[in-house]
């Protein structure tokens, strides 16, 4: 059961550069979604969300783009820094008031000095 | 800044043993969760606690799981009788509100639990 999908288990990318993280979902109920990071020996760390009424959510170096019709999110980073690097989980929620977040494999995110 | 945390880091227990993982949350967060990721997988949600009571929970929470806040900080998971699968890294996270729209939640760090 793979609701949540993010086909790129890594990503390598240049200090500077933007870094595209994306995801994939199949459940069209779900209406809210998440990205977190997680760091090595530490919990995941929320960083943006974006409700399933817009299609773009931005907070500083991080935009979040919602494509409904392709179930399909990303993550931009800009500029990508050596700190981000870290593993990077897409969640989903299926309705308004439930609080069972579905949540990607992540992608491993390593950004080269 | 405040923070969740989580105690032990580490917990080793032998099959069928109980196991109880505890949790700070943040002091004045009301929503209270677990989650939990088996090495290599993702990480998957097992309940939802508030005013003192399970909020909601998924299939993997069945009956040899429990949640309880003993006191005013404290916030645990006990695993009843423990099983080879149980073995992952466990996550207590908090929230000062529903986890709706405008919410988010803060992790602690996790204790990974080794089941032999």
């Amino acid at each position: 059961d793979q609701q949540v999908k993010q086909n790129s288990p890594s990503l390598s990318v240049q200090e500077g550069r933007i870094s595209i993280l994306n995801c994939d979902y199949t459940n069209s109920m779900f209406d809210y979604f998440l990205w977190y990071k997680k760091y090595p020996a530490e919990g995941p760390t929320f960083l943006i969300s974006i409700s399933s009424i817009k299609d773009k959510n931005e907070d500083g170096r991080f935009t979040v783009f919602l494509n409904k019709s392709a179930k399909h999110l990303s993550l931009h980073i800009v500029p990508s820094q050596p700190g981000d690097s870290a593993v990077y989980f897409c969640a989903a929620r299926v309705d308004n008031y439930g609080q069972n977040f579905v949540f990607g494999p992540g992608t491993r995110l390593s950004v080269l000095p | 800044e405040p923070e969740v945390t989580q105690t032990p880091s580490h917990q080793v227990t032998q099959m069928g043993q109980e196991v109880i993982l505890r949790c700070v949350p943040i002091s004045n967060h009301l929503y209270f969760y677990w989650y939990r990721q088996i090495l290599g997988q993702k990480v998957e949600f097992l309940v939802s606690f508030y005013n003192n009571e399970i909020s909601e929970k998924s299939e993997i929470f069945d009956d040899q799981f429990s949640v309880e806040r003993p006191d005013g900080s404290n916030f645990t998971l006990k695993i009843r009788s423990t099983k080879l699968e149980d073995s992952a890294m466990y996550f207590c996270a908090s929230s000062p509100t529903k986890l709706a729209r405008m919410g988010t939640q803060y992790f602690g760090p996790g204790t990974r639990l080794t089941v032999l």
